[in-house]
């Protein structure tokens, strides 16, 4: 198993520019998640997947969209990037977050750190 | 707003020496409590859930103990190895949702 793989692992964008973070992960989990990571801070929640065709937002979902056609891939998309997105973006999946109510272990991405100018 | 707050920032250690750190959170609508070591340019790995108060686990020379009632959890290491530098996240579930502390950094000097 690959586990969740992320793509691509840095990126340097203009503002403006719109951009897509690819994440997947070949564990059949039905929970998905984007996080930002940013200095000081924790990791905080942009956008979360339970299923294929269910998506809901985070603590942090504005200028950011998803969707969750497959199982599988659970892209995160930059619509007109600004300097305030300058950060490191995790990927992380579960079996069933829903179902054991937070007691599923969450697997990590190896992460994008995405620069806006 | 919940909140879940871990102290200290970070912390130097002696190798060899034993440490402690702490992670607070809401002691209300309590589901599980989450630690995951976050070494640099890895990403997060579980560490432990605990979902009872009073839990206890153990991997290693790491444990961790649970206090829902005053809404706190502490993280033993036991004699540090200087690969035990990492950064422990602590993480609190809320309306499904995990909010997540900003982590104690852990360096230990040899």
């Amino acid at each position: 198993n690959a586990g969740v793989t992320q793509t691509p692992k840095f990126q340097v964008l203009k503002t403006g520019q719109s951009m897509t973070l690819q994440c997947a992960q070949d564990m059949n989990h039905e929970y998905m998640s984007w996080y930002r990571q940013d200095p000081g801070m924790g990791l905080r929640l942009i956008h979360y997947s339970v299923g294929a065709g269910i998506t809901d937002q985070g603590e942090v979902p504005n200028g950011y969209n998803v969707s969750r056609s497959t199982t599988e891939d659970f892209p995160l998309r930059l619509l007109s990037a600004a300097p305030s997105q300058t950060s490191v973006y995790f990927c992380a999946s579960s079996q069933n977050f829903l179902s054991d109510r937070g007691k599923e272990t969450q697997y990590f991405g190896p992460g994008t750190r995405l620069l806006v100018l | 707003i919940l909140n879940v707050e871990q102290s200290p920032q970070s912390l130097h250690v002696q190798e060899g020496d034993s440490t402690n750190f702490t992670c607070s959170f809401p002691s209300s609508n309590f589901y599980a409590l989450h630690w995951y070591r976050w070494e640099t340019a890895k990403s997060p790995e579980a560490l432990f859930v605990m979902t009872l108060n009073g839990d206890e686990k153990k991997k290693g020379r790491i444990s961790a103990t649970l206090n829902t009632k005053e809404g706190y959890s502490y993280l033993y290491i036991k004699g540090s190895q200087p690969e035990d530098s990492a950064t422990y996240l602590c993480a609190f579930d809320s309306n499904y949702q995990l909010i997540w502390g900003a982590g104690t950094k852990l360096i230990i000097k040899p």
